[in-house]
């Protein structure tokens, strides 16, 4: 089975641009999230959705938005990119049930760097 | 006050030997919690959940102590492969809609 899968792998950016990044969940999970982890620090929560509709968001600004499609699928957008913005971008998915006990799956993550 | 607060370490510790690792979160209304590791450059990876109970898989052992916001990781008999940095996670009472919060983890590095 494959497991979550992003693309791209790396990116590098310049500052202002835009950026897209996309899942896609373990089969048959519902639930994407997605983390920012800069380095040195723990990953910090962007948004959850489930059902293709937001479920929840973290304290990240209006640049950052976020979409996810019938077959489950999510893509991350950033505006506006800042410096600040350069880090690990991962997506992480969860089974419909059982979510809160059994964790959650991460893909190997977009490292974007912003120049 | 962070939410989860980790030991960063380095925790330098010698192949075979016992080693623990402690976090602490500020949520009391937290509903689940676990370890993740997390290797050089890689995502993190589910290590263990931790349940009240206490449990152990294999040479890992979580527990949790709810009264105190305190949740604990002990591994025996260390193995160069354990080198790693080791994710204290804690998931909000909202469920997923909170999000996971980590710590910034605790690095250990296993010697020879």
């Amino acid at each position: 089975d494959a497991g979550v899968t992003q693309s791209p792998t790396h990116l590098i950016k310049t500052r202002g641009q835009h950026v897209t990044l996309r899942c896609s969940p373990i089969s048959g999970h519902k639930s994407v999230s997605w983390y920012q982890q800069v380095l040195g620090q723990g990953p910090q929560f962007i948004f959850q959705y489930y059902e293709k509709e937001e479920r929840g968001r973290g304290n990240f600004p209006d640049r950052f938005s976020a979409r996810q499609f019938p077959n489950y699928s999510s893509e991350l957008n950033v505006n506006a990119l800042l410096l600040g913005d350069s880090a690990l971008y991962l997506c992480a998915s969860s089974p419909p049930t059982g979510e809160l006990y059994y964790g959650y799956t991460f893909g190997s993550g977009t490292r974007l760097t912003v120049v | 006050r962070k939410e989860v607060e980790q030991d960063p370490g380095p925790f330098n510790v010698p192949e075979g030997a016992t080693v623990a690792f402690n976090c602490t979160y500020s949520n009391s209304a937290s509903q689940s919690f676990f370890w993740y590791r997390q290797d050089c450059r890689k995502e993190p990876k589910l290590l263990m959940s931790v349940y009240s109970s206490g449990n152990e898989d294999g040479r890992f052992t979580a527990q949790l102590n709810r009264a105190s916001q305190y949740i604990s990781l002990l591994i025996r008999d260390s193995k160069l492969s354990d080198s790693a940095t080791y994710l204290c996670v804690v998931n909000g009472p909202g469920g997923g809609a909170d999000g996971l919060t980590f710590g910034k983890g605790t690095h250990l590095i296993i010697q020879p």
